[in-house]
């Protein structure tokens, strides 16, 4: 079985720190994505990656970065988070283009 | 970009009966249509999907249904039981890319 994990389940943060939201994949996907999930607007693209150092904007990308230095690890940043970030942050993969996304368990966001 | 359309938002229906979620795409280059399951505290899970090539696919209580002249796909659950209480997303993605577009959600209730 797929399996994608992210490195904490709930996170509380204050306005202009520096956060960091991480996810391990361990199937070799090449596709890795984050998206924000919040009430009545479903999930949204932040960012993906397609391959080790490659990265694409999503649709929402404004204060948010990304990073991918090996195939199994895909980072989310917030440089300065503020409390409109607060929200649901899930990773996914998946193997190859138009194929099964994966999604972990995500991670809730509170900026105070 | 790909814009996906999804009702109702919330459904209720007693446990026996079948829930019924549609969905509608406007890109006619879309060619996977994945259906999610999210259940609370949890990351989306797949439970079903329909390529371009298909009209209809069946896994035992669900099934899917894909129109594609009028650009719509619809989830069908039967017999529908308490822990089908979910949140339910639909997703389309083009050929050309690797970006889902998902539905914003569905929240069903079965009543015991």
């Amino acid at each position: 079985d797929v399996k994608v994990t992210q490195s904490s389940r709930y996170l509380v943060k204050r306005t202009g720190e520096k956060v960091f939201l991480e996810c391990v994949q361990d199937m070799d996907h090449e596709n890795m994505f984050w998206y924000r999930q919040d009430p009545g607007l479903g999930l949204r693209l932040i960012y993906f990656s397609y391959d080790v150092k490659m990265k694409e904007k999503g649709d929402i990308p404004e204060g948010y970065s990304v990073s991918r230095e090996k195939k199994e690890r895909f980072s989310l940043i917030l440089e300065s988070a503020s409390t409109n970030q607060t929200s649901m942050y899930l990773c996914a993969s998946s193997l190859w283009d138009q194929e099964t996304q994966y999604f972990g368990p995500g991670t809730r966001l509170l900026v105070l | 970009g790909e814009n996906v359309e999804q009702h109702p938002s919330t459904l209720s229906v007693q446990e026996g009966d079948s829930a019924v979620i549609k969905c509608t795409y406007s890109d006619s280059a879309s060619n996977y249509f994945p259906w999610y399951k999210q259940e609370l505290g949890k990351g989306p899970q797949l439970i079903i999907d329909i390529r371009s090539n298909v009209g209809e696919k069946k896994d035992q209580r669900i099934a899917v249904t894909l129109n594609k002249t009028a650009k719509h796909f619809s989830l069908h659950i039967t017999e529908t039981q308490p822990e089908d209480s979910a949140v339910y997303f639909c997703a389309a993605t083009t050929n050309t890319g690797n970006q889902f577009y998902f539905g914003t959600g569905t929240s069903l209730t079965v009543i015991p």
